[in-house]
């Protein structure tokens, strides 16, 4: 059965850091691409960044460029979203999501909470 | 950045009536959309993939169809349990985008 746990949620004040995990179990992970998406009340669902399962390759929407950076530890089956300079509107609840393009199977959410 | 807009915004459905949800590209997709179904306090579940291929233990009541820059998902004889908000999401072109969601409720 696949799982994917996220953790590292948390409070923190704008232009701090946080770093996600998304803990995978029940397939190969290092042979699928991955996705983080957030989702909060005033957005909807926001695709966030996705790292490929062939060569690492990564992408990330524009607003996060330069600030959050995704990736892998394939001997852990762990994904990772390091955020840095988190602004107020990054908030939201977090999923990690298998899969590169449909997202076959999505973690519980962690929330990211993001105020002064 | 590739827009996607659906219609309904909310659409409340009696029990074994169907429903039809729209999504509309801002630009070509190809075949590169996707239907997800989220019920409150869940992840969202992929439902649809590639515009109308099925997924291994969606059942059969829901389809999909479409390309280019218009997309149909169907819920035919609606079931209670199928009450849940339904969004497309396009990976053609980066950033992926989602669209804003359908709410569908039971009568």
């Amino acid at each position: 059965e696949v799982q994917l746990v996220e953790s590292g949620g948390g409070f923190v004040q704008p232009g701090g850091s946080l770093r996600l995990s998304c803990a995978a179990s029940g397939f190969t992970f290092g042979s699928y691409g991955m996705n983080w998406v957030r989702q909060t009340p005033g957005k909807g669902l926001e695709w966030v960044s996705a790292i490929s399962g062939s060569d690492d390759s990564t992408y990330y929407t524009d607003s996060v460029k330069g600030r959050f950076s995704i990736s892998r530890d394939n001997s852990k089956n762990t994904l990772y979203l390091q955020m840095n300079n988190l602004r107020a509107e990054d908030a939201g609840l977090y999923y990690c999501a298998k899969n590169q393009w449909e997202l076959v199977y999505w973690g519980q959410g962690i929330l990211v909470s993001v105020s002064s | 950045e590739i827009v996607l807009t659906q219609s309904p915004d909310f659409q409340s459905v009696t029990p074994k009536g169907k429903v039809t949800i729209t999504c509309r590209a801002s630009q070509t997709v190809g075949t590169s959309l996707h239907w997800y179904q989220q019920k409150p306090d869940q992840s969202p579940k992929l439902l649809i993939k590639y515009a109308s291929q099925s997924i291994s233990g969606v059942p059969s009541r829901f389809s999909g169809s479409g390309s280019g820059t218009d997309f149909t998902l169907t819920i035919n004889s609606l079931e209670a349990e199928d009450a849940a908000a339904y969004y497309c999401h396009q990976t053609t072109n980066l950033p992926y985008t989602f669209g804003p969601g359908t709410k569908v409720d039971i009568k």
